[in-house]
């Protein structure tokens, strides 16, 4: 059964602790994405990998990192440096289509993790 | 201004009824043109896309786009119920192969029976 999951769905961070969120595919996919998403202000992207061991920062990286060190996984970390951390976070996949014009590609996102700091 | 922009609403409609949602954009390079649908407390779907101008049908849902006016719509005909969640638009473009997706805010739409 190919798609992407995301854990936990719920999580529950103190004030000043790390916490890391889980993101595996198995769709085969090369590129993988994390987004944040606040009400009333649609999707942001945190980082974005193209390729394994290598990841580039979004629109809101600032006080969180990734790794990618298989194809499958992207974990992100939320550090205790993010100001504000509550929020529904998103992980995405994509796989460019062969032949197809180069933005032919079409992102896949999983259920979520909301995260809650106490 | 946001590079791309999306009435929030909520919008309420009767079954049945047909539905226009709606993106503005400000990037003339945008050329990829995707529809998400996103129930409450899940990760969004994709609906359809398009590439470049013109329109799209698949079902009771039909992708427009209006190149020349920066605006994309989604109409959706004889509304039902299962129909209700927040639909958010994206789009990129241009020169760049990074796949970096621009999303509106969404519109929560609310199809009563």
């Amino acid at each position: 059964d190919g798609g992407i999951t995301q854990s936990p769905k719920y999580l529950f961070r103190k004030e000043g602790q790390n916490v890391t969120l889980s993101c595996e595919q198995n769709l085969n996919h090369d590129a993988m994405y994390w987004y944040r998403q606040d009400p009333g202000q649609g999707l942001r992207l945190i980082y974005y990998s193209q390729i394994v061991n290598d990841f580039q920062k979004g629109d809101i990286a600032e006080g969180y990192s990734v790794s990618r060190e298989k194809k499958e996984s992207f974990p992100l970390t939320v550090t205790s440096a993010q100001k504000n951390p509550t929020a529904f976070y998103l992980c995405a996949s994509s796989m460019k289509l062969a032949g197809a014009p180069p933005h032919m590609d079409t992102q896949y996102f999983g259920p979520g993790t909301r995260l809650t700091v106490l | 201004q946001k590079e791309v922009e999306q009435d929030p609403g909520p919008l309420s409609v009767p079954e049945g009824a047909i539905v226009s949602l709606n993106c503005t954009y400000s990037n003339s390079a945008f050329q990829y043109f995707m529809w998400y649908r996103q129930y409450s407390r899940k990760g969004p779907e994709l609906l359809m896309y398009t590439y470049s101008s013109g329109n799209k049908e698949d079902g009771r849902f039909t992708a427009q786009v209006d190149k020349s006016s920066k605006y994309i719509s989604l109409f959706i005909r004889d509304s039902q119920p299962s129909d209700s969640a927040t639909y958010l638009c994206a789009m990129k473009g241009g020169s760049s192969n990074t796949g970096k997706l621009i999303f509106g805010q969404g519109t929560t739409l609310q199809v009563k029976p």
